[in-house]
């Protein structure tokens, strides 16, 4: 299946800092969701972006798809203790979701 | 509250037992799958169903693994003879979508997991 890569891994923010987390593919890319796991929790849908150079804005996250359609970014703004958690870009492909390994956030307070 | 069911939420076994999981989807919902996720990874695909059909298995959905969805609404997962590396947290989602092709424009609603313990 189709392999979707983020960068970072791991990212520590001190609380109203930004936060920018990377999908990458070698392959175009159909459409991308993204998704929020809180500690302990289960992955939940954010948003979907399907055209090449989409940006949506929710609140403080801002969401873009690359020109190409293989790439994909997350950006927090002003980071906040309730965004602690991970996130994961998929790859919405003929009816299967293929996760990247996700970046885990975490915000000092 | 996402509306997928999950049971149990936690199961402990020895290895060599086997152990069954039971999900419940969205009531509307014609599409179900099956993830799993360990530690510090992302969510990997096992199998779905359209319905009843399952229509697709990984390859990481070996023998000793078997789903089911007999009348398109609830499912199961068994998984026979565990071995430690089976540890992981089984997920369960579910989906609308139209019948055949390719889809877009779909939104996955995930349960809590299942988490399998074998030791």
């Amino acid at each position: 299946g189709q392999q979707v890569m983020q960068i970072p891994q791991y990212q520590h923010v001190q609380e109203g800092e930004d936060f920018t987390t990377y999908c990458n593919s070698s392959t175009t890319l159909s459409n991308i969701q993204w998704y929020k796991q809180r500690p302990g929790g289960h992955p939940v849908f954010l948003i979907q972006l399907v055209k090449s150079g989409e940006v949506k804005k929710q609140k403080r996250l801002t969401f873009q798809f690359g020109e190409a359609k293989k790439n994909s970014s997350l950006h927090i703004t002003a980071t906040q203790t309730t965004d602690v958690g991970t996130y994961f870009c998929a790859d919405h492909n003929f009816n299967k979701f293929y996760f990247g390994s996700g970046t885990k956030l975490n915000v000092k307070p | 509250d996402t509306g997928v069911s999950q049971d149990p939420r936690h199961k402990i076994t020895k290895r060599g037992q086997n152990v069954t999981f039971r999900c419940d989807p969205i009531s509307e919902h014609n599409r179900l799958y099956w993830y799993r996720q360990t530690l510090g990874q992302g969510p990997e695909f096992l199998t779905y169903f359209q319905n009843e059909a399952q229509l697709e298995k990984s390859r990481l959905l070996s023998d000793r693994f078997s789903a089911e969805r007999p009348k398109g609404s609830f499912s199961t997962l068994e998984i026979q003879r565990t071995e430690q590396g089976d540890s992981a947290m089984y997920l369960c989602a579910s989906s609308l979508s139209g019948i055949g092709g390719r889809s877009s424009g779909n939104t996955i609603y995930f349960g809590e997991g299942s988490w399998l313990t074998v030791v």
